[in-house]
């Protein structure tokens, strides 16, 4: 298994400011993924971290706005930039351990 | 392109009812698939994971199986509790080279036991 430490756990930020969100694993991984989870929704892949190189992210969804951070492997963030209400959401990040997928306990994320 | 459906999408039962939740996902060719518990506003929690060689998993009182051929895998839950109320979701790993750890999921299914 794999133990992960999502912070914080929870935020209401300003619109236009941005926000950090931190992963840390028990053990080295190499790929860390980041989700978005909108109100009602199911999970949503933001992009793919791997270590030493840039974020892979999926369709609509660009660096600017999500930067990503990955320098070791064990450690990944993710940060919201800019934000507006349409952002909040619950934000998740995972790890893949012997093919199977394991979470850390999210950041819910309310802009106002 | 692969499609993940979970039916029914809330589902709410006296405690003490078996119960069965489905996922069926329109391409065979996958990897594995993972049953996952969501509380809310919180983060997921691994349930079950099923390789595509495997038909089934247990783990106490919940069971997992998985059909490829027919695009199915159900979850069943004996005798369920309050502390089961919870989203459950379900998401297939596809076989694509290169990218087998690329998550498709259902919307999932709202579980609510009533004492």
């Amino acid at each position: 298994s794999a133990v992960i430490s999502q912070k914080p756990s929870r935020d209401i930020c300003q619109r236009g400011t941005s926000l950090t969100i931190q992963c840390q694993v028990d053990s080295q991984v190499t790929m860390m993924f980041w989700y978005r989870q909108q109100p009602g929704q199911s999970l949503t892949l933001i992009a793919t971290a791997n270590q030493g190189s840039e974020a892979t992210y999926e369709s609509g969804f660009v660096i600017d706005k999500f930067p990503i951070s990955r320098p070791n492997l064990t450690f990944s963030t993710l940060t919201v930039s800019n934000m507006s209400p349409e952002d909040s959401s619950i934000y998740l990040c995972s790890v893949s351990r012997d093919t199977e997928a394991f979470f850390g306990q999210g950041t819910r994320l309310t802009v106002v | 392109k692969q499609e993940v459906t979970q039916i029914p999408a809330a589902l709410s039962v006296p405690e003490g009812e078996n119960l069965v939740l489905n996922c069926s996902f329109t391409d065979s060719a996958i990897y594995n698939l993972q049953w996952f518990r969501q509380d809310p506003g919180k983060g997921l929690t691994s349930l079950l994971l099923i390789q595509s060689s495997q038909r089934e998993q247990t783990s106490g009182r919940l069971n997992a199986s998985l059909d490829k051929s027919s695009g199915r895998s159900t979850l069943y839950i004996a005798a369920s509790q309050p502390g089961d109320s919870a989203t459950y979701l379900c998401a297939v790993s596809p076989l694509r080279a290169g990218n087998n750890r690329k998550l498709i999921w259902g919307l999932g299914t709202s579980l609510a036991v009533n004492p």
